[in-house]
């Protein structure tokens, strides 16, 4: 499709396990974002590619939370040692060009965690 | 550092009605680009409308119209003659020619249309 897409569209998984979330942005756009939403909050931003850098990963909540990007296209988050707080939509939005160049973000459909 | 506020958590209105979602900013760049995004209830975030910081015009597209206002850092929604498929989460967001490469959302505000 021509969209962002997202997989697994939802994940269960126990306290404790290593989890992958994956993302396929929108061919062409150079960059990428993944954002956090938690049950009735807003939009936490966690990390900013461009290509296959990371320039902006301020938001990454702890370093079990990673991320990279590969070919310039496919963009994987892993969280390891998954806690309940990280229950939450992961959303992953591309870009033709950059938020700072006003180019607007085009969003998947997230992927749902929940951790039980 | 840039902010969004939406102070509206949740509006209801009965269909046909008018509603206006308001939303304030915070930047100290000069150049700047405002959004509005529609999460409907299936989840995904649909992009509705850029304003860039040297254009103040109002702008319409059907049925809605967004008011932007520098003197008061206010960018609007306005939703003429409602609809029950308006319903949704509404969230504005922000990004700063000179800031971080990211938009900040607001918190989003959820309208609701009675039919």
């Amino acid at each position: 499709g021509a969209g962002v897409s997202q997989s697994p569209s939802n994940k269960v998984t126990e306290k404790g396990k290593d989890v992958e979330l994956r993302c396929d942005p929108i061919s062409g756009h150079t960059a990428l974002y993944w954002y956090r939403q938690s049950l009735g909050q807003g939009l936490e931003f966690l990390i900013y590619f461009q290509g296959n850098s990371a320039p902006d990963k301020s938001g990454l909540p702890s370093d079990r939370f990673s991320a990279e990007r590969t070919g310039g296209s496919v963009s994987t988050l892993t969280i390891q040692r998954t806690q309940q707080e990280d229950s939450a939509v992961y959303l992953c939005a591309s870009s033709l060009n950059t938020a700072r160049d006003g180019s607007p973000l085009h969003f998947g459909n997230g992927t749902r965690l929940t951790v039980t | 550092a840039q902010k969004v506020t939406q102070a509206q958590t949740e509006i209801s209105v009965v269909e046909k009605e008018d509603v206006t979602l308001d939303c304030v900013y915070e930047t100290r760049d000069t150049t700047y680009y405002l959004f509005w995004y529609k999460q409907p209830p299936s989840g995904e975030l649909v992009f509705l409308i850029r304003r860039n910081s040297f254009d103040e015009q109002n702008e319409i597209s059907g049925r809605y119209s967004w008011n932007f206002q520098k003197s008061t850092s206010s960018f609007n929604f306005t939703i003429t003659a409602s609809q029950v498929v308006d319903s949704a989460v509404y969230f504005c967001a922000l990004s700063e020619r000179r800031g971080n490469e990211k938009l900040t959302f607001g918190t989003g505000t959820r309208l609701t249309i009675i039919p």
